[in-house]
């Protein structure tokens, strides 16, 4: 079955740039999406159509594509940035879909 | 405002069934696809099943494939899941979504879930 591939963890300082990771073969010929998850709460989307932010998503959290590797960036990182983040996108065929396993990100 | 409410969930024994149901409003539910996301507490989360617009085209997780079937109900706005065989690893938070799109893609909106424990 086909698997996104993220580091478990990333930790950064405040107002330091946090990079995530999400790799996977299909992910070249299919839309890749990010989520949010704090503490307690349900996931929140945060990136969509590979680096679109539904409104009211800050323009700190962005992310781009090279290869099989989507990244999520996170600029001048916030202490109510520490969360779960999860890729997401489908098979190469669209039959289903998948999240990648999270990272759960640290603010030092 | 796109609102998501599960409902449905509990404590049931091995082999049992039960069904899930999700109340949606502030859009119609017939006119975008639909899925159902799970999570073990303190893991990741895992994608069940979903129908495109057309409630023609559903699919599942391998996990759950001829146990599970997904299904709407267009007049009262209203996601269901009804699960067959259950098994102590289908015990997780149950998350009905909004997807974005009319065909399967990705998770717009999310419910608050609802639990399932499978325990005898």
């Amino acid at each position: 079955s086909y698997e996104l591939t993220q580091p478990p963890s990333v930790s950064v300082s405040p107002g330091q740039t946090a990079r995530i990771t999400c790799s996977g073969d299909a992910l070249p010929k299919q839309y890749s999406f990010w989520y949010q998850q704090k503490a307690g709460q349900a996931p929140t989307l945060l990136i969509y159509k590979d680096n679109e932010r539904p409104s009211g998503i800050s323009r700190r959290f962005s992310a781009s594509r090279s290869g099989t590797t989507v990244t999520l960036t996170i600029t001048g990182v916030q202490a109510e940035d520490e969360a779960d983040y999860f890729c997401q996108s489908s098979d190469a065929i669209g039959a289903y879909q998948v999240f990648g396993g999270g990272t759960t990100l640290t603010v030092l | 405002e796109v609102n998501l409410v599960e409902s449905g969930g509990g404590l049931v024994q091995p082999g049992r069934y039960l069904t899930l149901s999700c109340a949606a409003s502030g859009f119609n539910i017939n006119n975008f696809a639909m899925h159902w996301v799970r999570q073990v507490p303190g893991k990741g989360l895992e994608w069940v099943s979903g129908m495109d617009w057309t409630s023609y085209n559903m699919a599942y997780a391998d996990s759950v494939k001829g146990r599970f079937t997904i299904s709407r109900d267009n007049a009262k706005n209203s996601l269901f899941l009804h699960m067959n065989d259950l098994r102590p690893e289908d015990t997780a938070l149950y998350y009905c979504t909004k997807d974005g799109s009319a065909s399967r893609q990705f998770f717009q909106y999310w419910g608050q879930g609802t639990q399932v424990t499978v325990s005898s």
